[in-house]
């Protein structure tokens, strides 16, 4: 079984100031890891994800998140934040097992992020 | 253009009637899921479609109340059934696979059962 906590179910941080939203994750098997964006009233936009290649992800908009094994951490961060990024985060995990069970996620409760003028 | 559209887009339904919402993906996919996700919470998954058989329910969910079609690899339907307010949520709709190396959501149908 998989899981994910999200730290903070709400963070907010002053324009330009750094973003760190906080992912830890559980898998009894090596993961796949995601970040996904929600504005409000939107759908869910993909971040960046990780797959097994690089620990360290970019993803769009200036975000990235290192994938850190021995931490079962993969936090969001972006070094200065803009009014534009306020919206809900939302970390998920899914395993690399055959079958398509790849593509089915478990997502965290979410974190939103405020940002101060 | 979209990957995945979801159609309606939002609707206010009346309880104990049931809506079936669309799914169309732009090319062919192994994976497409349904998944739920009420006022203020995460996401949580319904079930995984599967092309010409029966849908994978997870725990807590329900063929009956969520009756799922996927007719082929591209199409899927997710049917909610004798509404009720608790039920009004977004739901969206995920594929991946195929010539699709990731997942995708569509941008979800906003349900409000009055």
């Amino acid at each position: 079984a998989q899981s994910v906590t999200q730290l903070g179910s709400h963070v907010s941080v002053s324009e330009g100031a750094l973003v760190l939203l906080r992912c830890n994750y559980s898998s009894s098997v090596p993961p796949y890891l995601f970040w996904y964006v929600q504005y409000p009233n939107q759908g869910l936009q993909l971040l960046l994800k990780y797959t097994s290649a690089a620990t360290l992800v970019k993803g769009i908009n200036g975000f990235e998140a290192e994938f850190k094994k021995s931490e079962t951490s993969f936090h969001l961060t972006k070094p200065s934040a803009h009014m534009s990024d306020a919206a809900e985060y939302f970390c998920a995990v899914s395993d690399r097992g055959g079958g398509g069970s790849n593509y089915k996620l478990t997502f965290g409760k979410g974190t939103l992020l405020t940002v101060n003028p | 253009s979209a990957v995945i559209s979801q159609k309606p887009s939002r609707d206010i339904c009346q309880r104990g009637t049931s809506l079936t919402i669309q799914c169309q993906v732009d090319s062919q996919v192994t994976m497409m899921f349904w998944y739920r996700q009420q006022p203020g919470q995460s996401l949580t998954l319904i079930a995984t479609a599967n092309q010409g058989s029966e849908a994978t329910y997870e725990s807590g969910f329900v063929i009956d109340k969520f009756p799922i079609s996927r007719p082929n690899l591209t199409f899927s339907t997710l049917t909610v059934s004798n509404m009720s307010p608790e039920d009004s949520s977004i739901y969206l709709c995920s594929a991946g696979g195929g010539t699709r190396n990731t997942i995708y959501f569509g941008e979800g149908s906003w349900l409000t059962v009055v």
